[in-house]
């Protein structure tokens, strides 16, 4: 079945530092890829998505690409900020049309 | 913004009681919700699938006479752990659909369920 890995955390950082999670997934076809962010206490919100190979999604000054060659969707973004902070689901949807979520990453940003 | 409450945030009950969790979607009608089970350091696994009217989808393994669903409107789908027992205890997401698309689902805060 489909399946999404994503490296385990916490991630800690210092403000301005740059930001990489690694996301990979194993899927029939041609699903389509998300990032989902969740601040604490409250609920999951999509972050950027990405729906056929070589896309870039890219919301709030994170990016990500879909590369097929690779099955991978990796999240970076330039300059953290404290606010940042959160933890961040990798997922997928293919023909099934449901979610299929990574472990997700919890990232700290110190000040 | 949708916006998908679910209440309570955290409870906590004996063993052998049941618990009921409610999930809202405040500012649109979803004719399908979602239950996810979270466990520590693990992703959101999907317990069931709501459908407004018909009886629940429930994902391979899990009890659904144990874990009892009904969505009785557009805007409220209710969770109740029947005779819960410690290994019952774990974080409980509700997903509220507002499109056709599977990833137009937005996310209630859930709630944390402790049996004791």
């Amino acid at each position: 079945g489909d399946s999404v890995t994503q490296m385990e955390g916490p991630v800690t950082l210092s403000e301005e530092a740059f930001l990489t999670i690694n996301c990979t997934y194993t899927a029939t076809g041609y699903p389509s890829l998300f990032w989902y962010v969740q601040y604490p206490g409250e609920g999951l919100q999509l972050l950027l998505k990405a729906t056929k190979a070589d896309d870039k999604g890219s919301n709030k000054g994170f990016e990500a690409t879909y590369r097929k060659e690779t099955t991978s969707f990796h999240l970076e973004k330039g300059s953290v900020q404290v606010s940042d902070s959160a933890v961040y689901f990798c997922a997928l949807v293919n023909a099934g049309n449901m979610l299929t979520f990574g472990g997700g990453t919890r990232l700290m940003v110190k000040p | 913004g949708a916006v998908v409450s679910q209440h309570p945030s955290r409870v906590i009950c004996k063993s052998g009681t049941s618990v009921k969790i409610e999930c809202r979607s405040l500012d649109f009608q979803a004719t399908t919700m979602f239950w996810y089970r979270q466990f520590p350091k693990q992703s959101l696994m999907l317990m069931a699938t709501s459908n407004e009217g018909s009886k629940a989808t429930y994902e391979q393994g899990v009890e659904k006479d144990k874990f009892l669903i009904n969505h009785a409107s557009l805007t409220l789908s209710t969770l109740t752990v029947t005779s819960a027992h410690p290994e019952d205890s774990s974080f409980y997401i509700c997903s509220a659909q507002r499109g056709d698309k599977a990833y137009e689902q937005y996310f209630g805060p859930g709630t944390r369920l402790t049996v004791t």
